[in-house]
């Protein structure tokens, strides 16, 4: 299994422009995250889905949105890219009922510069 | 709403001796569950070791084991006879029922030989 993969891995983008980060599990995890990691900071919850179909906002959505199309791929996607977004940015996944202390597995990251 | 502190930013360890990385947390859930995460340069994110609030033994896995205090809302990460490879970032987090995870703002370990 791959587990949890993330693409891309680096990534600077302009003020204004777009983009979406991929992210897809191979472990039939109906859980999903996406987390950011600013600079000397813990992890901070963007996004969340339970299963297709399903999302939920976090601690800090603002400036993203995601989609749950299928069981394995969440994107993560930014519109109008600012300053402010400039983080590391990082997928998890896990399989359980309503956060429940199964372990979360996370993607390896993406390092997101804007400027 | 539910918050983790680290009170820590930097701590140091020779090699092969023990340090505890400290993690209090502020709930008013009775039950939830605390884990500590390992990130090392790679920036990988490895979970090291989880402990249920309904438990009362503190959990163990090799080196690493947990002091878990529930009327303190305290929880400790021993490391033992720590190693070169120990060097990393270490987040406590904590969740609930209703909410995912929550991450202290970490405490960055250097093991030194």
């Amino acid at each position: 299994n791959a587990g949890v993969t993330q693409t891309p891995k680096f990534r600077i983008l302009k003020i204004g422009q777009s983009m979406t980060l991929q992210c897809a599990q191979d472990m039939n995890h109906n859980y999903m995250y996406w987390y950011r990691q600013d600079p000397g900071m813990g992890l901070k919850l963007i996004y969340y889905s339970v299963g297709a179909g399903i999302t939920d906002k976090g601690e800090v959505p603002n400036g993203y949105n995601v989609s749950r199309s299928t069981t394995e791929d969440f994107p993560l996607r930014l519109e109008l890219a600012a300053p402010s977004q400039t983080s590391v940015y990082f997928c998890a996944s896990s399989y359980s009922g309503q956060f429940s202390y199964n372990e979360q597995f996370f993607g390896p990251g993406t390092r997101l510069t804007v400027l | 709403a539910q918050t983790v502190t680290q009170s820590q930013p930097e701590m140091s360890v020779q090699e092969a001796e023990t340090v505890t990385l400290s993690c209090t947390y502020d709930t008013s859930e009775n039950n939830y569950y605390l884990f500590w995460y390992k990130q090392p340069p790679s920036r990988q994110m490895i979970l090291v070791i989880r402990q249920e609030a309904y438990k009362q033994q503190n959990a163990t896995e090799n080196r690493f084991s947990v002091n878990f205090q529930k009327a303190a809302k305290s929880f400790s990460l021993k490391i033992s006879d720590s190693q070169l490879g120990d060097t990393a970032m270490y987040f406590c987090a904590f969740m609930t029922r209703h909410t995912p995870l929550v991450f202290g703002k970490g405490t960055r370990l250097s093991v030194i030989a």
